[in-house]
């Protein structure tokens, strides 16, 4: 199978932990997006990766997340002292866009489901 | 505030019936897209467009761009229990990819 994956599925952890999931894109998409949907809602950005630059981190929630994309391939998005409200499913996305492209389709991973007891 | 609302929010309906959800911003964005989301699954994206007034269909799924790339509109004719799903917009602006907070489209058999 070639498309987004994602690791762990599930994740439950304790308040004041930290997490770490992975997302593994696509073979040479270009891009990476972080997103995190809670109950109810749309996906809701977080951060994005151009290769590995990370082009857009004012997202992020708060300083307590952070994200790498270290040789431009695989991703990995850290939460430090996990709290409650963290609890979430987040979200994965690559894409390939060539330069100065509109029509940028977003291919999403099944996402990692935390739980912050 | 979302950058683009989505009405209604929840919608739950007979199979055969015809349904239209709707997405709208005050801003203009150089393409839109519509996804379906299945439960702890990730959205899949079903079309894009990129053209004011573009209309695409997709089987029973006809996609309306608006005139001013503001909006846009899902029409469903027919519907089927498969259909259920949360439809999401998402509208490409800045280089990066913001979506509404979808519509919960039940169809009972």
């Amino acid at each position: 199978d070639t498309g987004v994956s994602q690791n762990p599925r599930h994740k439950i952890t304790k308040r004041g932990q930290n997490v770490t999931f992975r997302c593994d894109p696509i073979s040479e998409h270009n891009r990476l997006y972080w997103y995190r949907q809670t109950l109810g809602q749309g996906p809701e950005f977080l951060t994005y990766f151009q290769n590995e630059a990370q082009l857009e981190k004012s997202r992020l929630l708060s300083d307590r997340f952070s994200a790498e994309r270290p040789k431009g391939s695989f991703s990995t998005l850290e939460i430090q002292r996990t709290e409650q409200g963290d609890s979430a499913m987040y979200l994965c996305a690559s894409s390939l866009i060539p330069y100065l492209a509109t029509n940028e389709k977003l291919f999403f991973g099944s996402g990692t489901q935390l739980s912050v007891l | 505030t979302q950058l683009l609302e989505q009405s209604p929010q929840f919608l739950s309906i007979q199979e055969g019936e015809n349904l239209t959800v709707y997405c709208n911003s005050s801003s203009v964005f150089s393409s839109l897209q519509w996804y379906r989301q299945e439960p702890g699954e990730g959205p899949v994206l079903l079309v894009t467009v990129v053209t004011g007034g573009e209309v695409k269909k997709l089987k029973r799924l006809t996609f309306q761009f608006g005139d001013a790339r503001k909006d846009s509109s899902l029409h469903i004719t027919a519907a089927q229990p498969g259909d259920t799903g949360l439809y999401l917009c998402a509208g490409a602006k800045n280089n990066d990819m913001r979506f509404g907070a979808g519509t919960r489209l039940t169809v009972k058999p």
